[in-house]
């Protein structure tokens, strides 16, 4: 079993909508969870992280945090095309380090 | 002008040959990390430092050495015992009091 799962995609939304971005993890120890987004040939970079239950919203992008299901998810409102990227979920285990999820790939359509 | 620095952006080597890419930061970040990406993958880890003089693998490290003579820089080595090393590498930092890591731009190696 993957520790980080996220679902499988591709998503592909209209221009305006709410994209919704799944992950789910089976070590319940862990205690901080990131979002990175990553374009197509380039490096991941950090949009969110979030480490109490509940929602945490940042611009147009919410991460929201659910411990006892082992469940986090990434909201992205009035989503445009530049949002159309490779969405990375990561969780921390030991020493710090973060494990990450395969990915979701997003297109937003015009 | 702070970051982390990941140099070549490309590189090409014939099988056999060792190669090292460098990641240096300026962010005076404590701890740094070597990813590997696979097409359609995720991130995984291959070292981590979390100070000077000192590294621990992770979960593919084989075929792969580290040094950590500076706090500014960690050097990645492929062998010629890495079966396949041809991948996206990249390098991250993390500052010592949070969990954030931060990315640089990546090296893309092809072996053939």
């Amino acid at each position: 079993q993957k520790e980080v799962e996220q679902n499988s995609g591709p998503l592909s939304v209209p221009e305006g909508a709410i994209a919704s971005l799944n992950c789910t993890y089976s070590d319940r120890g862990s205690q901080s969870f990131f979002w990175y987004r990553q374009y197509s040939g380039k490096s991941p970079e950090l949009i969110m992280f979030i480490y109490s239950n509940g929602d945490k919203e940042d611009g147009r992008f919410t991460a929201q945090l659910n411990k006892a299901s082992q469940y986090v998810s990434l909201l992205i409102r009035d989503s445009q095309p530049s949002d159309s990227a490779t969405y990375l979920c990561a969780v921390t285990g030991s020493a710090r380090q973060l494990t990450f999820g395969s990915g979701t790939q997003l297109t937003v359509l015009p | 002008d702070g970051g982390i620095t990941q140099s070549p952006k490309y590189l090409f080597r014939k099988e056999g040959q060792n190669v090292t890419l460098s990641c240096e930061q300026n962010l005076n970040h404590d701890a740094m990390y070597w990813y590997r990406q696979d097409p359609g993958q995720g991130l995984r880890l291959i070292y981590y430092s979390q100070i000077v003089n000192d590294f621990q693998k992770g979960d593919i490290a084989e075929g792969y050495s580290v040094s950590r003579e500076k706090k500014e820089s960690f050097p990645l080595t492929v062998t010629s015992a890495q079966k396949n090393p041809t991948a996206f590498y990249l390098c991250a930092s993390r500052p010592g009091n949070s969990y954030e890591q931060y990315f640089g731009p990546g090296t893309r190696l092809t072996v053939t």
